[in-house]
């Protein structure tokens, strides 16, 4: 069965830290770009980060660029969000999603497979 | 910029057809987009690609009774036969250069 896992959501203060995992399998997870994607309480779909097949690529919403950072190792087939100098309005539940690319090397295209998301609280 | 338009909500009733709209931004009218569906308190589901002249690829396991369409700017998602398990928020998204970009979602209500 293919499948997404994601974890390490929590509660933390602003300025904090955390770092969210997303375990993939059923799929081979090397031949895959993924994404982050978040949801504020009550809101709407936010794209947050993607990473290319081998990592050296990756791209950010502008509402975290610099503090947010997207890895993986396809070795463990996990996919990472490093979470820093965290802001209320990071509140979410974050999901991670397998790409179909919209050509091949793309980094963008479908989002066809989606994990169950991690809530991350921000709050003092 | 790439932006993706949808109305908050939609509404029809059980058994009947219902189509949801999503419109493309000026200068992005020959785009590919996705939907995805989000049923309460889960994660969403991929329902389908649809592209410019119409054509689209559904998920695994997604019931004919979902289809796609364009016209122009615009992607429609069309639920026929609906269900009440159908009732849910539903998204399309679409894709540029190194960026992601989803709609604010369609909430149906099936009456």
């Amino acid at each position: 069965e293919v499948q997404l896992v994601e974890s390490g959501g929590g509660v933390v203060q602003p300025g904090g830290s955390l770092r969210l995992s997303c375990a993939a399998s059923g799929f081979t997870f090397s031949s895959y770009a993924m994404s982050w994607v978040r949801q504020a309480p009550g809101k709407g779909l936010e794209w947050v980060s993607g990473i290319s097949v081998g990592g050296g690529s990756t791209n950010y919403a502008d509402s975290v660029k610099g503090r947010f950072t997207i890895s993986r190792d396809n070795s463990k087939n996990t996919l990472y969000l490093q979470l820093s100098s965290l802001r209320a309005e990071d509140t979410a539940v974050y999901y991670c999603a397998k790409v179909i690319p919209e050509y091949p090397s793309a980094m963008v295209g479908v989002h066809d497979i989606w994990g169950q998301g991690t809530m991350v609280t921000v709050s003092s | 910029q790439l932006v993706l338009t949808q109305s908050p909500s939609a509404s029809a009733s059980l058994g009947a057809s219902v189509k949801l709209t999503c419109t493309l931004s000026s200068g992005h009218s020959s785009y590919a987009i996705a939907w995805h569906q989000q049923q309460p308190e889960k994660g969403p589901r991929y329902l389908m690609k649809l592209n410019s002249d119409g054509s689209h690829w559904k998920g695994d396991g997604i019931p004919d009774r979902f289809s796609g369409s364009s016209s122009g700017a615009e992607r429609y998602l069309t639920i026929s036969s609906l269900q009440s398990e159908d009732e849910a928020d539903y998204y399309c998204q679409t894709w540029g250069t190194g960026i992601q970009v989803f709609g604010g979602g369609t909430k149906l209500t099936v009456l």
